[in-house]
Formats: structure tokens, C-alpha cells, sequence
């Protein structure tokens, strides 16, 4: 894994859409994840997509990976107060080590 | 199913000692990843581990080891503390065949070096 970077705040409405970005520059990525880090606590997968796919849809998280151009997002739908997290894209590739990018730190306002 | 456990969940080291930090992986899991995290670098990869086995090493220095028992439970050792090595421990564990590799977080060890 080389580099993975994602811009680092976010402040969304709540009841609106929040959507994260990431750009990695491994070539050979084969999956890309989303965790999600709470306060205190250490960090939960949320989803993952293989990198033969372009989109991956779990309840309110969409995935959307461009692989072209070397683009992930998390689309969180109807973001709620219990969404405000640190959100860190990471990637994989033949070396087994996953890098992380820096963390996005959403807010969520009422 | 428990989930991964990290102990101790705090510790207070002063500079120049030396700290063990031990992980329990899912059952069933047999690959452990150690990550340490702080402010400044974010989450770096430190070692990752497999039927007792290193089988990948970040860039860190000697100074951070870790080894793998055959119950896939790990433990790492930092010597010679010193102020920067204070961080958030990470470890997590995947069973790792194929596929996502989906690794599970731990809640992570908090080190402080005073």
C-alpha cells in the first residue's frame, strides 16, 4: 500500500447526505475499506469493495469506487447525530499491510 | 462471538523502559495486525503476524517487536521508551485466506511516556 488521502473535516445537516472522499495510489489495491472511529474507541469496519467493482450499496452506506482514477467514496444517507465519527479509507494490496488515510472527521449538526 | 481484546487498555511508562502490550484475536483468526496511531502520523502499520509468523514489517524501528503465540494470541514490546513512541495501540485480527481479509479492531492499548 502507498499513499491514501482524504480531506479531513466534514459538516453535514442532519437528515442529509454525507459523502466522504479518498484517493489512494497503490495500483494494486485489491480491496478498499471504510472504518469508522468513535471517541475512545479503536476502530469498526463498516464496508469494503473488492476493486472489480464500481459500487457497493449496504442500507445507507454507498460505495463508490472509480478505479481509474484511483477514487473511493462513502455516501452515508440520512446522516444522523450517531454518525458524527472519524471516517478512514484504507486500502490493500499484495503486501497485506493496509494504509490508512489521515480521517475524516464528520460532524453532524441539528 | 468475543471480540478482539487488548490489555492492559492504559498504561503510564516513563523514558527508557520497556512495555508489552498483549492482543487476543477472534477465535478462528490467525492473522494479527499492530497499528500504532497518534495525532501527527494518523494510523501507521507497524507488523503483522500469521501461525506465528512475521510475515510484514512497517518502517519502525527495532526498537518496536512483536511475536505470535500458537493460540494466534500476539503481543508486542517496545524498548527503550521514548516520548513520541506515546500513542494509541492497535491491534486487529483477520482469518486471512482469501478474499476481503476483513480485519476486526480492537479497542487499543493507550501508552503514555512521561
Amino acid at each position: 500500500g502507498e499513499d491514501v488521502e482524504q480531506s479531513l473535516f466534514l459538516s453535514v445537516r442532519e437528515g442529509d447526505s454525507s459523502v466522504i472522499n479518498c484517493t489512494y495510489t497503490d495500483s494494486s489495491s485489491t480491496y478498499l475499506y471504510w472504518y469508522k472511529q468513535e471517541p475512545g474507541a479503536g476502530l469498526q469496519l463498516l464496508t469494503y469493495i473488492f476493486s472489480n467493482m464500481d459500487m457497493k450499496q449496504d442500507q445507507r452506506l454507498t460505495v463508490l469506487l472509480n478505479k481509474k482514477d484511483k477514487h473511493l467514496s462513502l455516501r452515508i444517507a440520512d446522516t444522523q447525530t450517531g454518525d458524527s465519527a472519524i471516517y478512514f479509507c484504507a486500502e490493500i494490496g499484495n503486501d497485506y499491510k493496509l494504509s490508512f488515510g489521515a480521517g475524516t472527521t464528520v460532524t453532524v449538526r441539528a | 462471538k468475543a471480540g478482539v481484546t487488548q490489555t492492559p487498555r492504559y498504561l503510564i511508562k516513563t523514558r527508557g523502559q520497556q512495555v508489552t502490550l498483549s492482543c487476543s484475536p477472534i477465535s478462528g483468526h490467525r492473522s494479527v495486525s499492530w497499528y500504532q496511531q497518534t495525532p501527527g502520523q494518523g494510523l501507521q502499520f507497524l507488523f503483522e503476524y500469521f501461525s506465528e509468523t512475521q510475515r510484514n514489517k512497517g518502517n519502525f524501528p527495532g526498537r518496536f517487536s512483536g511475536r505470535q503465540f500458537s493460540n494466534s494470541r500476539s503481543e508486542m514490546n517496545v524498548s527503550t521508551l521514548e516520548l513520541g513512541d506515546s500513542a494509541l495501540y492497535l491491534c486487529a485480527s483477520s482469518y486471512w485466506t482469501s478474499g476481503a481479509n476483513e480485519q476486526f479492531f480492537g479497542p487499543g492499548t493507550r501508552l503514555t511516556v512521561l
